[in-house]
């Protein structure tokens, strides 16, 4: 299995608050994307990194923030939650070579509710 | 825009056969498809590349049409372990370094 972990794995908060979530890898992979998964929509992507400092926006964007200083981590923000945010989110890390899309690995996920 | 699985949903006996198919209005580079158990992450099973190859992983094999812009998976003698929602991804352009992935399909197989 890929060494991915994420943390928390579950968190409650309430309307307007920030909310950290946090990826780790221990492949050295370049790639790590955070997705978010609701029922009827599937894994639809948030940010992704391709690099330190390198990230960029994916389909749903808006009212989230990412930040990569490390490789080895990822950070997804809510910078304000609200409760369309309520959802399972997953990291994946990816060792893209040459000029192919190649395999996603997924973390366990994180479970957030915003009351 | 996202690639269209069918069908939504499936129930199977063990044993049975299923095919699940996945589709896109936009042309297709390459095809990854995944398995999702009830609470748990999505796991690779194959990636399917340009040319109509036919790749398989245990009784589960796959195939790719880039004219039709199709892909389907099948599923041969469904076991239990078998159950999940199974994704579809693509690319969204050649190359490129995001996958945007299907709405799934939950397959549930009974004894």
């Amino acid at each position: 299995d890929a060494g991915i972990t994420q943390s928390p794995r579950h968190k409650v908060t309430e309307t307007g608050t920030p909310v950290t979530l946090r990826c780790h890898q221990t492949e050295n992979h370049r790639y790590m994307y955070w997705y978010r998964q609701d029922p009827g929509h599937g894994l639809r992507l948030i940010h992704y990194s391709y690099g330190v400092k390198d990230t960029d926006k994916g389909e749903v964007s808006d009212g989230y923030s990412v930040s990569r200083s490390k490789t080895e981590d990822f950070l997804l923000t809510l910078e304000s939650a609200t409760s369309s945010q309520t959802s399972v989110y997953f990291c994946a890390i990816s060792y893209i070579q040459g000029f192919r899309t190649d395999t996603q690995y997924f973390g366990p996920g994180t479970r957030l509710t915003v009351l | 825009q996202q690639p269209v699985q069918s069908p939504q949903a499936v129930i199977l006996r063990e044993g049975e056969d299923a095919v699940i198919n996945c589709s896109s209005s936009k042309a297709l580079y390459s095809v990854h498809w995944y398995r999702q158990k009830h609470g748990e992450a999505p796991v690779f099973l194959m990636i399917l590349l340009k040319g109509g190859e036919q790749k398989g992983h245990e009784k589960i094999s796959a195939s790719f049409n880039e004219k039709k812009q199709q892909s389907s998976l099948y599923l041969t003698a469904s076991q239990l372990s078998y159950s999940g929602t199974y994704f579809c991804g693509t690319p969204d352009t050649e190359g490129a370094d995001k996958l945007i992935f299907g709405t799934g399909t939950r397959l549930q197989v009974f004894p």
